[in-house]
């Protein structure tokens, strides 16, 4: 199986631009997830789809977040007008299904520095 | 509200020891898988192991072992015969009942010496 994928791995961009990551789950899961880990810190979630249904986002993700799943595919999260706070690792996931017992696979990660 | 805490930031390991990262949770709800994730410097994140709440044996993956206390909310992991590769970020996180979003704790970085 491929595992997870996300594109870029990095980012290096200004405060105030706007920035699109790519998340591409492993084939025939139904649940994508994000999440955020800041340095010294564990993953906080921001948001997941189940297909393309966006099923919850976190207190985390402000008005300039946004995510997308529209074929229930791939996954795209635009940060707009980018703080340097933003600046962090975000992870994406994915699993078959939910239930307490699915086990979330996860990508490499994009690493993004506003500066 | 669940949480998730490890009160180790950081653990040293002589290599071809074992060692144990504790790990204990807090949830109300019945239900509730508990999973250990790794993290190496590169940054992925990389399942290891998987204990539900209704599972009565400890799970265990290779060199990898959980021992699950229920009364005392504690999921340790233990690693057996540790390696120089073994050297990262471990994260113990919580999921419950239906919900989709995992709950993280802080980290255990363990450094495996030679």
């Amino acid at each position: 199986d491929t595992g997870v994928s996300q594109d870029p791995r990095h980012k290096i961009t200004k405060r105030g631009q706007n920035v699109t990551f790519r998340c591409d789950p492993i084939s025939e899961h139904n649940r994508l997830y994000w999440y955020r880990q800041t340095l010294g810190q564990g993953p906080e979630f921001l948001t997941y789809f189940q297909n393309e249904a966006q099923l919850e986002k976190s207190r985390l993700l402000s008005d300039r977040f946004s995510a997308e799943r529209p074929k229930g595919s791939f996954s795209t999260l635009e940060i707009q007008r980018t703080e340097q706070g933003d600046s962090a690792m975000y992870l994406c996931a994915s699993s078959r299904a939910g239930g307490f017992t699915d086990t979330q696979y996860f990508g490499p990660g994009t690493r993004l520095t506003v500066l | 509200a669940q949480k998730i805490t490890q009160t180790q930031p950081g653990m040293f390991v002589q290599e071809k020891e074992a060692v144990t990262l504790d790990c204990t949770y807090d949830t109300s709800d019945q239900s509730y898988g508990l999973f250990w994730y790794k993290q190496p410097s590169s940054g992925e994140m990389i399942f290891l192991i998987y204990q539900g709440s209704y599972d009565e044996q400890n799970a265990t993956e290779g060199r990898y072992s959980l021992n699950f206390q229920k009364a005392r909310k504690s999921a340790n992991l233990v690693i057996s015969a540790s390696q120089l590769g073994d050297s990262a970020m471990y994260f113990c996180a919580m999921r419950e009942g239906q919900g989709g979003k995992l709950i993280f704790g802080q980290g255990t970085e363990l450094s495996v010496k030679p």
